[in-house]
C-alpha cells in the first residue's frame, strides 16, 4: 500500500493475556519506529529499527514489551501478561534513508485491556 | 528529561480565520522540527517541517515559523476550515537519522462555521 498499515485497528484484551500489533511500513522504508499514545497525551517512543542494526529499545516501559521486525519490513510489538495501563493507541511510523528525519505514521491500533 | 510542549492544549476559531499554534522546545541541539495533525481515531499526518537552518518555511495554507533564540516553533494556519479541526503536534529531533521524535502533548484546534 502507500502507507503505514497496522492491524488490527482495535484490540480488546483480558488482563493477563499476550497480544501482538503488526505494522507493515511504506515499501523500501528502511526505519520503523513504535510509539504509544495513551489518551489524551502525546507520543511516547518505544522502539526503533534499522535496517539490519540492532534496535533501540530505550524506550520500552517493561520487559513484558517486545517487538520483531522480520526481512527488515513487517514488525510485531508484543505484549506480554497484559496490564490495564497498558490500554493506548500503538502507532508504527517508517522513515526512508533519504529523508530520515521524517517519520510517516499509520492510523494505530486502539488496545484496551479490561 | 528535555521535552517539547505547547503553549495551548486548545485553540478555537471561526471559519476564515487565521489560526497560530505555539510551540516551545527546550533541547537547544535540536535541529528539526515536524508539524503533525491527528484526526480522532487516525495515526499523525505529516504537515510541515522545518530545519534549524531556516526561519520560516510555507506550505499549502500553512507556514511554520522558528525562532531559534528563543526557541519557539509555530504553525500558522490561513483561511482555517473545518476540515483543520484536529489536534496538532510539534516533534522535534536532534539531526541524528533514526533518532526517535519527541512530541509534546497537543494543541486541540476547533473551527466553527
Amino acid at each position: 500500500g502507500a502507507g503505514v498499515s497496522q492491524s488490527p485497528s482495535n484490540k480488546v484484551t483480558e488482563k493477563g493475556k499476550d497480544v501482538e500489533l503488526r505494522c507493515d511500513p511504506i515499501s523500501g522504508h528502511t526505519a520503523l519506529y513504535w510509539y504509544r499514545q495513551s489518551l489524551g497525551q502525546g507520543l511516547e517512543f518505544l522502539i526503533y529499527f534499522q535496517g539490519n542494526s540492532a534496535p533501540d529499545k530505550s524506550g520500552l516501559p517493561s520487559d513484558r514489551f517486545s517487538a520483531e521486525r522480520t526481512g527488515g519490513s513487517v514488525s510485531t510489538l508484543t505484549i506480554q501478561r497484559t496490564q490495564q495501563e497498558d490500554s493506548a493507541v500503538y502507532l508504527c511510523a517508517s522513515s526512508s534513508m533519504a529523508a530520515a528525519d521524517t517519520q510517516y505514521f499509520g492510523p494505530g491500533t486502539r488496545l484496551t485491556v479490561l | 528529561g528535555e521535552s517539547v510542549g505547547l503553549h495551548l492544549p486548545t485553540l478555537s476559531v471561526q471559519e476564515g480565520d487565521n489560526s497560530i499554534i505555539n510551540c516551545a522546545y527546550s533541547n537547544s541541539a535540536s535541529d528539526y522540527f515536524i508539524w503533525y495533525k491527528q484526526e480522532s481515531g487516525k495515526g499523525p499526518q505529516f504537515i510541515i517541517d522545518i530545519r534549524s537552518n531556516m526561519d520560516k518555511r510555507q506550505g499549502q495554507r500553512v507556514t511554520v515559523l522558528l525562532n531559534k533564540t528563543v526557541k519557539h516553533l509555530s504553525l500558522q494556519i490561513a483561511a482555517t476550515q473545518p476540515g483543520d479541526s484536529a489536534v496538532y503536534f510539534c516533534a522535534e529531533n536532534v539531526n541524528q537519522a533514526g533518532t526517535a521524535l519527541i512530541f509534546g502533548k497537543g494543541t486541540t484546534l476547533s473551527v466553527s462555521s
